[in-house]
């Protein structure tokens, strides 16, 4: 696609509930991100594919995180067992191999844990 | 590992006057760096990088940034502000090894009044 999309802009859930953020990155792009943007905190980086090679998941803060790539394109990010400190706008973004030239991002999911 | 500073939360400025928004960093090796703008309810829109060659830098919206090695800075300035230029404001650096990503500051909120 033209650049790159993310489902659903915006989603409430209840506190304890799975949730499933989706994106699709731009075609031909081989490196994809996930990075968490709450108030006052900027970027946080999340977990990153690149290629068919095993992903970084250094950002990933607990083990109710996880996120698969499937086929190289389209990304989940899956929460579970949500809790208010989840809430936050979750932001994708896919780059040219190794990402030198910079990123191009999504407009994010804006997640309400209630 | 790498880092981002970006020291103010806030930079108020009037319409016509020139801006400056501060960025210093700390990353291993040789620096690439970035800054991204963000609009409210939008995702991060690339303004400029620094990979290597010449100290200052031009981008979009008439927005440039000066790489300063001996300060490790990368400060964004731009001769006169606009209002439409009032948005978040992010600074981003990367090593230049190949399974590196972006880290990002807190991000600066950059007013610009009329």
């Amino acid at each position: 696609g033209a650049g790159v999309s993310q489902s659903p802009s915006n989603k409430v859930t209840e506190k304890g509930k799975d949730v499933e953020l989706r994106c699709d990155p731009i075609s031909g792009h081989t490196a994809l991100y996930w990075y968490r943007q709450s108030l006052g905190q900027g970027l946080e980086f999340l977990i990153y594919f690149q290629g068919n090679s095993a992903p970084d998941k250094s950002g990933l803060p607990s083990d109710r995180f996880s996120a698969e790539r499937t086929g190289g394109s389209v990304s989940t990010l899956t929460i579970q067992r949500t809790q208010q400190e989840d809430s936050a706008v979750y932001l994708c973004a896919s780059s040219l191999e190794q990402g030198v030239g910079g990123y191009t991002f999504g407009s994010g999911t804006r997640l309400t844990v209630v | 590992a790498q880092s981002v500073a970006q020291p103010e939360d806030q930079v108020n400025v009037a319409e016509g006057n020139p801006l400056t928004v501060k960025c210093t960093y700390s990353v291993s090796g040789n620096p690439y760096l970035f800054w991204y703008v963000q609009y409210p309810n939008r995702g991060l829109q690339f303004l400029l990088k620094y990979i290597t060659g010449d100290n200052l830098v031009k981008g979009s919206y008439g927005f440039e940034a000066e790489f300063n090695k001996s300060q490790t800075s990368f400060h964004l300035k731009k001769p006169s502000a606009l209002v439409s230029d009032s948005a978040l404001y992010f600074c981003a650096v990367r090593d230049g090894s190949g399974y590196s990503t972006l880290t990002f500051g807190k991000g600066t909120m950059l007013l610009v009044s009329p």
